[in-house]
C-alpha cells in the first residue's frame, strides 16, 4: 500500500531564511505527487504536483518541490520565507489501483513557524 | 463562487446522538470524498465515492455511513456519535480527467462530541 512519510513534524525558520520541507513516499508505480497548505481553521490548498515530465515543478506563492524517483523523494522548497507562509504542509500521492483506487494518501503533515 | 461547500461549519453533539454532515459541489466533479484531520494524523479517508450511486470504504470508515444519492452531493452520518469522533472533517471532490488528479477541498466542519 501506498504511504507518505513527512519526518520533520514541526519546523521553525527566520522570515527570509530558505525552507526545505521533506516527503519521502512509497508507491509501486509511478506517483503522482502533490504538496498541500492548510493554514489555521482553513481548507487544504493546492500549491503544486507532480504528474510527469520536468522533475522540478513550480507552485504558487514560489515555492517549488523537486521529485528524486532514486530517493522517493518530493521535497518542497522555497528561497526566502514569508511570515505569512506560517502553516501546516502536507505531502500526498495519489493512487490508481490495487484496493487503494482514486484516492490521495497523506502525510502526518508538518507544522512551519515563521520567526520575525 | 464554485467550489466545496460543507455544512455545518462547526457542531457540539453530545455521545449517542446522530448527526448528518452535508457537501456540495457545483463543479460537475465524479469523485468525492471524506476525510477527518486529527492532531499529527494527518488526513485520513473515511468512504469515497466515484459517481452517484455509488460509495466505497476508505481507511477509516467505521462509526459512518455515506450517501451519493446526487451527483453534487456528499452526505456522512454518524448514527451514535463517540468522543472517538471529535475531530475536523474535510469533503472534497475532483474531476475525471486523465493526468488532473488535484482534489478541491471544502473548508471543514469541526465536530466535538462530549
Amino acid at each position: 500500500a501506498q504511504s507518505v512519510t513527512q519526518p520533520d513534524i514541526h519546523i521553525t525558520v527566520s522570515e527570509g531564511a530558505s525552507l526545505e520541507l521533506r516527503c519521502n513516499y512509497s508507491y509501486g508505480a509511478t506517483p503522482y505527487l502533490f504538496w498541500y497548505v492548510q493554514s489555521p481553521g482553513q481548507g487544504l490548498q493546492l500549491l503544486l504536483k507532480y504528474f510527469s515530465g520536468d522533475t522540478l515543478v513550480q507552485g504558487i506563492k514560489g515555492f517549488e518541490a523537486e521529485f528524486k524517483r532514486s530517493q522517493s523523494s518530493f521535497n518542497l522548497r522555497k528561497p526566502s520565507v514569508h511570515w505569512s507562509d506560517a502553516a501546516e504542509y502536507f505531502c500526498a500521492v495519489y493512487s490508481m489501483g490495487g484496493g487503494s483506487n482514486y484516492k490521495l494518501t497523506f502525510g502526518k503533515g508538518t507544522l512551519l513557524t515563521v520567526n520575525p | 463562487n464554485a467550489g466545496v461547500t460543507q455544512t455545518p461549519k462547526f457542531r457540539v453533539l453530545k455521545t449517542g446522538q446522530s448527526m448528518t454532515l452535508l457537501c456540495a459541489q457545483d463543479m460537475n466533479h465524479e469523485y468525492m470524498y471524506w476525510y477527518r484531520q486529527d492532531p499529527g494524523m494527518g488526513l485520513r479517508l473515511i468512504h469515497y465515492s466515484v459517481g452517484e450511486g455509488t460509495t466505497a470504504k476508505g481507511e477509516v470508515p467505521d462509526g459512518y455511513n455515506v450517501s451519493r444519492l446526487k451527483k453534487q452531493n456528499f452526505l456522512l452520518g454518524l448514527e451514535s456519535a463517540a468522543p472517538s469522533q471529535t475531530s475536523v472533517y474535510f469533503c472534497a471532490s475532483r474531476v475525471i480527467q486523465v493526468g488532473n488528479y488535484g482534489y478541491t477541498f471544502g473548508s471543514g466542519t469541526r465536530l466535538t462530541v462530549v
